[in-house]
């Protein structure tokens, strides 16, 4: 079964940072795009970054590009999210998913999210 | 970036109406194209991807259609479980945007 159980959100104060972890399993995780999405409270989807198979292709949103930085680890199946300089629009849900393949075809599976809220 | 621009932002319709969803790319997308489904509290699920190929498990009466800008969703004979929000995002260029969401709600 697939899992992906996301981690490290919580209260922050503004220009602080903040790491995201997705701990991913029930699959071959070196063989799969994954992404961070976030939504926040009452608000549409917004895809924050990706990043493809083998780390050749990474992408990130207008809004946390210079800020964020995606990461996956294989040996520890693991994606990270760096959130630096946190603004409290950044306050939101945020979701791990797996793509279909190894790079964005459409995000097949998600995690059950980790809020972050940004407030002084 | 791309923008994508969802249409209606919101419908209301009865069981067994069949309903269209269109999503227009303000650059062409070829038909990198997906549609997901979000119910209130839950993470969204994919329905199309590659603007009309079935996610595994989706029921068939969801499809998709389009290429280029212009892409719908139509779900032939609405259920009650397929009241929800449904998102468009193109995965042609990065940032993988997604549409505003269209909410479909029970007349």
């Amino acid at each position: 079964e697939v899992q992906l159980v996301e981690s490290g959100g919580g209260l922050v104060q503004p220009g602080r940072s903040l790491r995201l972890s997705c701990a991913a399993s029930g699959f071959t995780f070196d063989d799969y795009a994954v992404h961070w999405v976030r939504q926040a409270p009452g608000k549409g989807l917004e895809w924050v970054s990706g990043i493809s198979w083998d780390s050749g292709s990474i992408g990130y949103a207008d809004s946390v590009k210079g800020r964020f930085t995606i990461s996956r680890n294989s040996a520890k199946n693991s994606l990270y999210l760096q959130m630096n300089s946190l603004r409290a629009e950044d306050t939101a849900l945020y979701y791990c998913a797996r793509d279909i393949r190894g790079s964005g075809v459409g995000l097949e599976y998600w995690g059950q999210g980790t809020l972050v809220t940004v407030s002084s | 970036d791309i923008q994508m621009t969802q249409s209606p932002s919101s419908v209301s319709a009865s069981v067994g109406d069949r309903v269209t969803i269109t999503c227009r790319a303000s650059q062409g997308i070829n038909s990198w194209l997906a549609w997901y489904q979000q119910k209130p509290g839950k993470a969204p699920k994919v329905l199309i991807y590659e603007a009309s190929s079935l996610q595994s498990g989706v029921p068939s009466r969801f499809s998709g259609s389009g290429s280029g800008t212009d892409f719908a969703l139509t779900i032939s004979s609405l259920q009650p479980e397929d009241f929800a929000t449904y998102y468009c995002q193109q995965l042609d260029i990065f940032p993988y945007t997604f549409g505003q969401g269209t909410k479909l709600e029970i007349k």
